[in-house]
């Protein structure tokens, strides 16, 4: 059974630095793209961030460009979120989310339950 | 970035009704769109992909439509547990965008 399992969440203040984690089981994780993806309270779905199986390929949507940097441990199996110069409005759920192939850009087809990240002084 | 708008934000149906939700991209993204179903407190789930691909495990009544700039994803009789928000994202090009949902909500 695939589990994605997050941690790292918590409260920061304006300006903090967070690190998400993002424990995978189940499945070959060398040999899958994973990301992320946040839901700020009440609001909608906005991607985040994506990196392919063998960490060749990394992309960040425009609102953490220069932020955030993801990462992966494949001997861990485990996938990372570096979070800097954190905003109010980075206020959100972040899950992690496996794509269905080792390529990118896919479908996200396993998500784990998401970790709360909370922004504010 | 291509901005998907999805309508209408909110749908009063009852159960064994049918459902249409639509998806409208901003220019075209081939067939690359896919459906999630979200219910409170839970993660998104992957529904439909290429635009009209169910996903493993889901079941027959769900089906999606479309191609270029215009989707649909139908229900063709509501099942208690479909009610629920459902989001449109397109894998064409980066960045990765999702429509901002819409509610299926018992009438």
């Amino acid at each position: 059974e695939v589990q994605l399992v997050e941690s790292g969440g918590g409260l920061v203040k304006p300006g903090g630095s967070l690190r998400l984690s993002c424990a995978a089981s189940g499945f070959t994780f060398s040999s899958y793209s994973m990301n992320w993806v946040r839901q700020a309270p009440g609001k909608g779905l906005e991607w985040v961030s994506s990196i392919d199986y063998s960490s060749t390929y990394i992309y960040y949507g425009e609102s953490v460009k220069g932020r955030f940097t993801i990462s992966r441990d494949n001997a861990q199996n485990s996938v990372h979120l570096q979070m800097n110069s954190l905003r109010a409005e980075d206020t959100a759920v972040y899950y992690c989310a496996r794509v269905s192939s080792g390529g990118l850009p896919d479908w996200f087809d396993y998500w784990g339950q998401g970790t709360l990240v909370s922004v504010s002084s | 970035e291509i901005v998907l708008t999805q309508s209408p934000a909110t749908l009063s149906l009852s159960p064994g009704e049918r459902a249409t939700l639509s998806c409208r991209a901003s220019q075209s993204v081939s067939r690359y769109l896919g459906w999630y179903q979200q219910k409170p407190g839970q993660a998104p789930r992957l529904l439909i992909y290429d635009a009209s691909n169910r996903a493993t495990g889901i079941p027959a009544r769900f089906s999606g439509s479309g191609s270029g700039t215009d989707f649909t994803l139908t229900i063709s009789s509501l099942e208690p547990e479909d009610f629920a928000v459902y989001y449109c994202q397109q894998r064409y090009n980066w960045p990765l965008t999702f429509g901002g949902g819409t509610k299926v909500e018992i009438k």
